[in-house]
């Protein structure tokens, strides 16, 4: 295992489709966490699962936005009807009770 | 609202110079703080502070906390065109242990 990894790694969609992003954590950790990076800012939460539940969402993550955990393994972020303010950097991570907070390389999402 | 805020936003230098990078925050809930660098991907993990005052090093950064203050800073000393990139600063939540950012300090290199 060599770390948190992420499908797609780009993805360009036009307004209005529904888009799917997934997430494999380094598998030994049952923290799953999914950031939001737009030019300029530093990553923003969204986020929260430990195993297969979801403990505590952003204000930013709107009613267009699920993510699941199915089984505590790998996770999906979808977004339905993009909106051109969705597209950025949407970045999973993962760690355990003793820390190891990793970083995948992120989705890059433009909405055109 | 949590919030940490990183100065300068952005900073040119030479080649060999130190530079000193800051982060101030509030959050309700420490546990830690922590230092990434962004070059074009996602961001990788430098230093994680949990003590007030004790410097971690790694080769020519380093970086130190203070609780008193809710700071810390980053050094780098000799930089090489290698170091340009976004460097973060986040506070890990005691609860979740979500990681609040800033908005990065966009550090270039020039040789």
């Amino acid at each position: 295992d060599t770390g948190v990894s992420q499908n797609p790694r780009h993805k360009i969609t036009k307004r209005g489709q529904n888009v799917t992003f997934r997430c494999d954590p380094i598998s030994e950790h049952n923290r799953l966490y999914w950031y939001r990076q737009t030019l300029g800012q530093g990553p923003e939460f969204l986020t929260y699962f430990q195993n297969e539940a979801q403990l505590e969402k952003s204000r930013l993550l709107s009613d267009r936005f699920s993510a699941e955990r199915p089984k505590g393994s790998f996770s999906t972020l979808e977004i339905q009807r993009t909106e051109q303010g969705d597209s950025a950097m949407y970045l999973c991570a993962s760690s355990s009770q003793n820390f190891g907070y990793t970083f995948g390389s992120g989705t890059r999402l433009t909405v055109v | 609202e949590d919030k940490v805020v990183q100065s300068p936003l952005s900073l040119v230098v030479h080649e060999g110079d130190t530079v000193t990078l800051n982060c101030s925050y509030e959050v309700t809930n420490f546990r830690s703080l922590l230092w990434y660098k962004q070059e074009k991907k996602a961001p990788t993990f430098l230093f994680m502070l949990t003590s007030s005052g004790i410097e971690k090093k790694s080769g020519r950064l380093s970086s130190i906390l203070d609780k008193k203050e809710l700071s810390s800073i980053l050094n780098i000393t000799a930089t090489q065109t290698g170091d340009s990139a976004i460097y973060l600063c986040a506070v890990l939540d005691q609860g979740a242990q979500k990681l609040v950012f800033g908005q990065g300090t966009r550090l270039t290199i020039n040789p």
